[in-house]
């Protein structure tokens, strides 16, 4: 079993709509988890990250940590073709290596 | 402050060769990761130094990869005796502390 989990999709979602993104873990000891966008041939870019368990919002975006089920969330509202993109979620124990998923391929449709 | 630079953007190879890909931090940075990274897969960790020590190396990764970041500034990551499947993009990033890490462009090696 990897350490996480993501389904690669693609996903694909009408323009405006709300886009779910999620992965699963088995490494208990993960304290910060992270998602990041990459567009096609660029590195990848920090979206959001949280610490432990609970919310975070910023905007369009919203991220969630289930530590007690081991699966967090990001949620896009009013997607945009500009979403477009792969969405990758990466998780770190405290004072260790970040580990990524395999990242999800999202299109919004016009 | 330009972010993460990664030199060179493209390289290709024989078979065989040695390559040394750099990448130079955030200037404030004292973390510095390597990834690798192929088509449809997420990046893949291979190593990372908080300033100059090399805190851990993957498992993963063969005797032919070495990477050293000197007086904890800039890094470089060598490839011996290159291999086909050694062909994919390699990621480098850097970040202060644990998280918020920002990734360069990447090079991307083809070996033939």
């Amino acid at each position: 079993q990897k350490e996480v989990e993501q389904d690669p999709g693609p996903l694909s979602v009408p323009e405006g709509a709300i886009v779910s993104l999620n992965c699963t873990y088995s490494n208990s000891a993960f304290q910060y988890f992270m998602w990041y966008r990459q567009y096609s041939r660029k590195g990848p870019e920090l979206l959001m990250y949280t610490y432990s368990s609970g919310n975070k919002e910023d905007g369009r975006f919203t991220a969630q940590v289930d530590k007690s089920s081991k699966y967090i969330s990001l949620f896009i509202r009013d997607s945009q073709p500009s979403d477009s993109a792969t969405y990758l979620c990466a998780m770190s124990a405290e004072d260790d290596k970040i580990i990524f998923g395999k990242g999800t391929r999202l299109h919004i449709l016009p | 402050d330009t972010g993460v630079s990664q030199d060179p953007r493209h390289k290709i190879t024989k078979r065989g060769q040695n390559v040394t890909f750099r990448c130079d931090p955030i200037s404030e940075h004292n973390r510095l990761y390597w990834y690798r990274q192929t088509l449809g897969q997420g990046p893949e960790f291979l190593t990372y130094f908080q300033n100059e020590a090399q805190l851990e190396k993957s498992r993963l990764l063969s005797d032919r990869f070495s990477a050293e970041r000197p007086k904890g500034s800039f890094s470089t990551l060598e490839i011996q005796r290159t291999e086909q499947g050694d062909s994919a993009m390699y990621l480098c990033a850097s970040s202060l502390g644990q998280v918020t890490a920002t990734f360069g462009s990447g090079t991307r090696l083809t070996v033939v």
